[in-house]
């Protein structure tokens, strides 16, 4: 199987850009689409980016997402930081059996 | 509107059984596959299987397999998940995701508002 890293926090200013990155083990984005997805406490997720890079209507522009297929990694950037962008943040792929993994989730602190 | 209405939460003792329900509706319901992930204290969202529309078709994820069963009815467009033989590690909120049969990779676009599932003596 695989696995995905995440950073386990991350801070930034209001205004300012944020990457946060997603780093397949073995396997490929390509292959096997990478989504993300933010979860406030209490709530249940909601999708930012699907399949790289993808928004789902509703999600402003600030959100966006790549894949860097070198270092088999994906990111999700997030430019004019608001508070209310404060949450967990999650990337997930499968494998080609359509077995789903997460990685660990990265904590967005905008202060 | 797309709505996936889970059932209350629930304390169980170490042990026993759990059943989480998970109303589908404002959809085609034989489009969509139904995921299971829960969230635990402190740690990350974990998948823990898939269920096809017609209820007939299952993968668990390795960690859960012989502990976990996913069902479906049709006829009330309702899937459920029982996970067995409790232990306090298992106190998490649940969740059920739907995924496009169609899409090539899964995308959870509609999630359960989650269920908490609390194992204690």
């Amino acid at each position: 199987n695989f696995m995905l890293t995440q950073p386990h926090s991350v801070s930034e200013s209001p205004g300012k850009t944020v990457t946060i990155s997603c780093t397949r083990s073995s396997g490929s984005f390509a292959s096997n689409s990478v989504q993300w997805y933010q979860q406030r406490p209490g709530s249940a997720p909601t999708t930012v980016i699907y399949e790289v890079n993808q928004r789902p209507s509703g999600v402003p522009d600030r959100f966006s997402g790549s894949i860097d297929s070198s270092s088999n990694s994906a990111s999700l950037t997030i430019s004019g930081l608001k508070t209310e962008d404060e949450a967990d943040y999650y990337c997930q792929s499968s494998d080609d059996n359509d077995h789903v993994l997460f990685g660990g989730g990265t904590k967005l602190t905008v202060l | 509107q797309v709505q996936l209405v889970q059932s209350g939460a629930a304390v169980k003792k170490p042990g026993a059984s759990v059943k989480v329900s998970c109303k589908a509706s404002g959809y085609t319901f034989t489009n969509y596959n139904m995921h299971w992930m829960r969230l635990a204290p402190g740690q990350g969202l974990e998948w823990m299987g898939i269920i096809n529309p017609g209820g007939d078709r299952t993968t668990y994820a390795q960690k859960f397999q012989g502990r976990v069963t996913m069902t479906g009815d049709t006829s009330t467009t309702t899937m459920y998940m029982e996970l067995s033989s409790l232990r306090s590690e298992d106190t998490a909120v649940y969740y059920c995701a739907r995924d496009d049969i169609f899409d090539p990779s899964p995308v959870f676009d509609y999630w359960g508002q989650g269920t908490l599932v609390t194992v204690s003596s």
